[in-house]
């Protein structure tokens, strides 16, 4: 299995709202990644767990709360989102072999939009 | 502080021809890896070629090479034999490390 899937693929949500993005991969790899994409944009990267640890936060507003239960899952809670959050969510693994060959798997995404 | 630059924010290829997709890069690590994805409009990152920077050789997978020149500081995509499908966002990146540096990509359109 060479997939990381993302679950829902699109959302839209109020600014009071809480809700959840998930993401799986059966890889068996040691990193997974958030990143966020705005239109006609290159992706930015949120956050990066290390053996399901949170290893870099990327001066991300709390109001994104990442989560790692185990080591083929990802979450990323959402709450009180602003509309500038609306953005294409992309999760990515990599099993990071060597120092240099930082390799990403990205899935589908989630296309959130906040109302 | 490393820096991918894509000086291309558009491209055109007619189907059949080969393209190239200029990449320039800034660092001062020694050691760092260097990527190309495809975005197709649906969203999804995909990987086509990685070039690490000891590798003496230039990266090749299928129709895709990677013009890795080290003294330049250029890793330039080229796409041989373009399809209508090639048609896509096209991002450059650099690993240093335990991040990807993006460039800010260059859309190719294939023609017929």
């Amino acid at each position: 299995d060479t997939e990381v899937t993302q679950t829902p693929k699109h959302l839209v949500m109020g600014m009071t709202n809480k809700k959840s993005l998930k993401c799986e991969q059966h890889m068996g790899h040691r990193a997974m990644y958030w990143y966020k994409q705005k239109a006609k944009k290159p992706p930015e990267l949120m956050f990066v767990y290390s053996y399901e640890k949170l290893s870099i936060n990327e001066s991300v507003p709390s109001r994104f709360s990442p989560e790692c239960p185990n080591s083929s899952l990802l979450n990323l809670h959402l709450h009180a989102l602003q509309p500038e959050d609306s953005a294409l969510y992309l999760c990515a693994s990599s099993q990071w072999r060597d120092r240099d060959n930082n390799e990403q798997f990205f899935g589908p995404g989630t296309r959130l939009t906040v109302l | 502080a490393q820096k991918i630059t894509q000086t291309q924010p558009g491209m055109f290829v007619q189907e059949k021809e080969a393209v190239t997709l200029d990449c320039t890069y800034d660092t001062s690590d020694p050691s760092y890896g260097l990527f190309w994805y495809k975005q197709p409009s649906s969203g999804e990152m995909i990987f086509l070629i990685y070039q690490g920077s000891y590798d003496q050789q230039n990266a090749t997978e299928g129709r895709y090479s990677l013009n890795f020149q080290k003294a330049r500081k250029s890793a330039n995509l080229v796409i041989s034999a373009s399809q209508l499908g090639d048609s896509a966002m096209y991002f450059c990146a650099m690993s240093p490390g335990d991040k990807l540096i993006f460039g800010t990509g260059t859309r190719l359109q294939v023609f017929p």
